[in-house]
């Protein structure tokens, strides 16, 4: 079945340590994007990519980094994780950048750090 | 600054329709977008609007007033599958998406 998938689904972190969340999409959209969710706030975007090769800084850049290699992987890199980014973290894609293109989401990585 | 507003939590009874209103304020505006999202899992597309008025998909209708910064979700012949929360999302000048933080629906027999 097409879609997105994360791994890992969820994990519990060391504060301080280095982790990388994975994002694979096999529908060939050009964008992707990173959202982390918390209770009470809407999705915050983190980072995004127009189309490989591009990457972009979203409303909550602060602490992670992107690559986009490859149509197909967008992973999120936590270079030194603290108890703020304790939270949900989808990845979502679209065809393209435009109005009428739908975001679809993965099943989201459930982060836990102490 | 750029901000949605919807209603934290609604309850409503099996059977009936509940509508969930959305305000937003975005800088420039291309489309306003509602998602259905189950607890413990990933926003599902329900609706795109983008031309002032009432858009009708099945069970769902989405309405939008551009010159009001307003939108609502119109759910009818309410099911319990329904209970979910409903994010509401404007789309910038960017073409980046503004989220509400959700409207909680609880669905009662």
């Amino acid at each position: 079945i097409a879609g997105i998938t994360q791994a890992p689904t969820s994990q519990i972190l060391a504060a301080g340590r280095r982790m990388t969340l994975r994002c694979t999409q096999d529908m060939r959209h050009n964008a992707m994007y990173w959202y982390r969710q918390d209770l009470g706030l809407g999705l915050r975007l983190i980072h995004y990519s127009n189309t490989a090769g591009t990457t972009g800084k979203g409303e909550v850049p602060d602490g992670y980094s992107v690559s986009r290699a490859n149509t197909d992987d967008f992973p999120l890199t936590l270079a030194s994780a603290v108890p703020s980014q304790t939270s949900v973290y989808f990845c979502a894609s679209s065809a393209g950048t435009g109005g009428t293109d739908t975001q679809y989401f993965g099943p989201g990585t459930r982060l836990t750090v102490l | 600054g750029q901000n949605i507003d919807q209603p934290t939590e609604m309850t409503a009874t099996e059977g009936a329709i509940v509508q969930i209103n959305c305000t937003y304020q975005t800088s420039g505006f291309n489309g306003l977008f509602w998602y259905q999202q189950h607890a413990g899992e990933a926003p599902t597309f329900l609706s795109y609007n983008v031309l002032d008025g009432l858009e009708e998909k099945g069970r769902f209708s989405s309405f939008l007033s551009r010159s009001k910064g307003y939108s609502y979700l119109l759910l009818k012949e309410l099911q319990m599958k329904d209970s979910a929360s409903y994010l509401c999302a404007g789309m910038d000048s960017n073409y980046q998406l503004i989220w509400g933080a959700g409207t909680k629906l609880i669905i009662k027999p």
